[in-house]
């Protein structure tokens, strides 16, 4: 079946060690991009990319570095510098053509202690 | 900027009543518009879309959204709601491929609560 993976479902992770979450996709689409989700906030968009070995900076990109290697792969790293990266993160990719319509991965957690 | 509000944080209603989620967004241009689903702990699931045509889509679940251009709208209505509605919905507006991108802005959600 095509879609969306996101790894681990839940991460735990100590306060000033940075932590890299999975996303791949198998749809085939051109674009990928990475929101932050907290409660009463809606989606914010951390990062997205448009092609392999590109990627644009979203509304919230402090403290978060992407790469896009290979076209069914966009992982997200926290980072150190990041203040509060407890948070529901969200992958999701779209076509290069035509409306655009996101797909959306499962979420990962990630938990900062 | 675009941007899109939902008035609406949380509404509950009876399992079978009829239900219309509220969503407004800002925009210069004709909107592309989408509303959304999630469960608790779950990724985002698309209900429908608008581009553009009939102001009236249909979508999955029973769901349908209707655009209203001089009310800056797209209400999110089904019929009658069954208690396996109960979620979160998003509504998202945006401007279709820049590029080969297409960036979304969200509302906040609107949190459903079904009694039975």
């Amino acid at each position: 079946d095509g879609g969306i993976t996101q790894s681990p479902k839940y991460l735990f992770r100590k306060e000033g060690q940075n932590v890299t979450l999975s996303c791949e996709q198998n749809l085939n689409h051109d674009a990928m991009y990475w929101y932050r989700q907290d409660p009463g906030q809606g989606l914010r968009l951390i990062y997205y990319s448009q092609i392999v070995n590109d990627f644009q900076k979203g509304d919230i990109a402090e403290g978060y570095s992407v790469s896009r290697e290979k076209k069914e792969s966009f992982p997200l790293t926290v980072t150190s510098a990041q203040k509060n990266p407890t948070a529901f993160y969200l992958c999701a990719s779209s076509m290069g053509r035509g409306t655009g319509t996101q797909y959306f991965g499962p979420g990962t957690r990630l938990t900062v202690l | 900027a675009q941007s899109v509000t939902q008035p609406d944080i949380h509404i509950t209603v009876s399992e079978g009543a009829s239900l219309e989620l509220r969503c407004n967004y800002s925009y210069g241009a004709t909107p592309y518009l989408f509303w959304y689903v999630q469960s608790p702990g779950q990724g985002l699931q698309l209900l429908l879309k608008y581009f553009s045509g009939d102001t009236l889509v249909q979508g999955i679940k029973g769901f349908e959204a209707e655009f209203k251009r001089s009310q800056s709208s797209f209400n999110l209505r089904k019929p009658s709601v069954h208690w396996s509605d109960a979620a979160e919905y998003f509504c998202a507006v945006g401007a279709g491929n820049t590029g080969t991108a297409s960036k979304l802005t969200f509302g906040t959600g609107t949190r459903l609560q079904v009694t039975l």
